[in-house]
């Protein structure tokens, strides 16, 4: 079975500042990767997603992940975060080649100081 | 296109009582997923439903139930809660079992 780690629970980051968000996962087969972001008292969005193809994936605000098959991560980072980036963040995995469903990390909180 | 609505928004029950939260998919979508988000942690997978057969549970006990309608409207109940089922419960639809989670904002459940 997949699992996911997220190193950190709460990541404190000055506005205007780079941020990485840390991920790694454990699977015996090939992966599915995603980043979901939950704003405060709404449901899940997904941000971005790694299925096939080039490793680096970017989101339309910023966001950018890179899978590393070698190191199994998928840390998140944005080279400069807004106010409206505090949320918090998950990371999520699927087994590509078996009926399996999307497994979460615990999840990371994004504070952004002003 | 509407999204994917859940209801009750919020509940209070007691121990032992039993709850029914219900889910309205996105149109088009044939596929539901039910998932326990408790206090800081991350939703954990409930089970899925796919044309109204149950597609693939996680560990949950046999007291989590779920339904899903030929408009693949979906239910989850639960019954003789606990304190621990305390939690927030997120529903998602997509268009097939491996497709991308449209989430609802999900039902927040307090058992006291």
């Amino acid at each position: 079975a997949q699992s996911v780690t997220q190193l950190d629970s709460q990541v404190p980051v000055f506005e205007e500042a780079p941020v990485e968000l840390r991920c790694n996962y454990s699977s015996s087969v090939s992966v599915y990767l995603f980043w979901y972001v939950q704003y405060p008292n709404q449901g899940l969005q997904l941000l971005l997603k790694y299925l096939s193809g080039s490793t680096l994936v970017e989101s339309i605000n910023g966001f950018e992940a890179e899978f590393n098959k070698s190191q199994t991560s998928f840390h998140l980072r944005k080279p400069s975060v807004h106010i409206s980036d505090t949320a918090e963040y998950f990371c999520a995995v699927r087994n590509m080649n078996r009926d399996d469903k999307i497994i979460f990390g615990k999840g990371t909180r994004l504070h952004i100081l002003p | 296109e509407t999204g994917v609505t859940q209801s009750p928004t919020h509940l209070i029950k007691t121990r032992g009582q039993q709850v029914t939260l219900r889910c309205s998919s996105q149109s088009g979508h044939n596929t539901v997923s039910w998932y326990q988000q408790a206090l800081g942690q991350g939703p954990q997978f409930i089970f899925q439903y796919y044309r109204e057969e149950e597609n693939g549970r996680g560990n949950f006990p046999p007291r989590f139930s779920g339904l899903q309608f030929p408009n693949y409207s979906s239910e989850l109940n639960v019954n003789a809660l606990e304190l621990d089922d305390s939690a927030l419960y997120l529903c998602a639809s997509s268009l097939d079992p491996t497709g991308e989670l449209f989430f609802g904002e999900g039902s927040r459940l307090t058992v006291l």
